[in-house]
């Protein structure tokens, strides 16, 4: 089984409508990570968390907000969803920040 | 300003021919480190390596090795004998440590290797 997953993989969706990502990770890890990757611009952080109680916003946390139910879940809202969140959006875990990130398979979100 | 640059967007190459990916970073942290990523058509991200600042020495895995150069802030990487398996995106990333160890990402050389 995949140490990082996130659902759903394919989500088609209309501009307004509240839309949740989920990911969870087996890893046992305290550090996990949001980020959207669009054509060009490469991998942009949009929150991150180092812990259950601790909430970060990153580069292009803007019309984002998440939530951190437990240890291994992370979840990302999009409250009204827009036409421009249209992306690849991965999830990632660090057991440290300075090590490497372990990403999800990615979610990737149509916003009509 | 981008903290990361990779300066090609896209290469494409024969098949058995050597490449080299470039990445420039900009950091005022002396303790930061730099990584490199895969990401094959199939979409997910794949760890290849990670160095830190206070490790210049060069590393070869295989076909792949870094050339790390704090003078030139540059952590560039090289396929030797490239095969058509090599084709994806490669994306170079720092974590400083002044910043939290935030990923900041290139926006990612996309190579072709034409068999």
């Amino acid at each position: 089984d995949a140490d990082v997953t996130q659902t759903p993989r394919n989500r088609i969706t209309k501009t307004g409508k509240r839309i949740m990502l989920e990911c969870s990770q087996t890893k046992g890890h305290d550090r996990m990570y949001w980020y959207r990757q669009d054509p060009g611009l490469g991998l942009r952080l949009i929150y991150y968390s180092f812990d259950v109680k601790d909430i970060n916003k990153g580069e292009i946390s803007d019309g984002y907000s998440v939530s951190r139910q437990a240890q291994a879940k992370f979840s990302l809202s999009l409250e009204s969803a827009i036409p421009n969140q249209t992306a690849l959006y991965f999830c990632a875990t660090s057991d440290v920040s300075y090590n490497e990130q372990f990403f999800g398979p990615g979610t990737r979100l149509t916003v009509l | 300003a981008q903290k990361v640059t990779q300066a090609q967007t896209e290469i494409s190459v024969v098949e058995k021919e050597d490449v080299t990916l470039d990445c420039v970073y900009e950091t005022r942290d002396t303790t930061y480190y730099l990584f490199w990523y895969k990401q094959p058509p199939s979409g997910e991200l794949v760890f290849l390596i990670r160095r830190n600042s206070f490790d210049e020495q060069n590393e070869i895995s295989g076909r792949y090795s870094w050339n790390f150069q704090k003078s030139t802030s540059s952590f560039n990487f090289t396929i030797t004998a490239s095969q058509v398996v090599d084709s994806a995106v490669y994306f170079c990333a720092l974590s400083e440590a002044f910043t939290g160890n935030q990923f900041y990402f290139g926006t990612g050389t996309s190579l072709t290797v034409i068999p």
